[in-house]
């Protein structure tokens, strides 16, 4: 049984399309995230949410928007999507939001090319 | 400016040894410090979280340790195994999930 869940596992498209990743978890936790990792490996949040309402919401271009209809699913739609979005997107989720020493649950990454 | 150096990039050792990976930090403030392995196209597992009261902690043959005076900690991996081939990621928290910062990880790669 996968904790959390995205898919596609792999997406290749044309500069300028819209795509959308999905992801799922069944662990019960309240928050959600969205992280971008770049071709140097870091690994950098994009957005979070708690109980399906926005807490975190970092610098990233409002072509990125995030969706989560419930508190088990955070859906991130990208629309015209530029070179410079190609990496690996992993959603992740936690117990709580306010207090980060507990675990954080990534999946399994969603790997974005655009050519 | 908050960041997370981990060294060396890449190490190659055989089944059976031992090895150590570093990881320097100038996060402030400091919440906690957490090891992560990564295999390769798979998300971080995490190893071990540490708060500052700790100094080492220990999951099966990982053992990390944490100088917070210094702003080191290190991963210690003992009896190596195939499958610790992966990517190894320190990340310090700087208070709540928004403020991880996150290192470029260690790739460790174990031959037989």
């Amino acid at each position: 049984d996968t904790a959390v869940s995205q898919t596609p596992k792999y997406l290749v498209t044309q500069m300028g399309n819209d795509k959308s990743i999905k992801c799922e978890q069944n662990l019960g936790h309240d928050t959600m995230y969205w992280y971008k990792q770049d071709s140097k490996k870091f690994l950098k949040i994009m957005f979070s949410y708690n109980n399906k309402e926005l807490i975190i919401n970092e610098t990233v271009p409002n072509r990125f928007s995030p969706k989560s209809p419930d508190k088990a699913h955070l859906n991130l739609h990208i629309n015209s999507l530029e070179l410079g979005d190609s990496a690996v997107y992993f959603c992740a989720s936690s117990s709580t939001s306010v207090f980060d020493t507990g675990e954080l649950f990534f999946g399994e990454g969603s790997r974005l090319t655009v050519l | 400016k908050n960041q997370v150096e981990q060294s060396p990039q890449s190490l190659i050792i055989l089944e059976g040894k031992n090895c150590t990976l570093q990881c320097n930090y100038t996060v402030s403030p400091f919440s906690n410090l957490r090891w992560y392995k990564q295999d390769t196209g798979r998300g971080p597992v995490s190893l071990t979280i540490m708060t500052f009261s700790e100094n080492t902690k220990s999951n099966g043959r990982y053992t990390a340790t944490l100088d917070a005076d210094t702003k080191q900690s290190s991963l210690h991996i003992t009896a190596s195994q195939l499958s610790d081939s992966a990517s190894y990621i320190c990340v310090v928290s700087a208070g709540g999930y928004n403020k991880l910062i996150f290192g470029a990880g260690t790739r460790l790669a174990v031959h037989p």
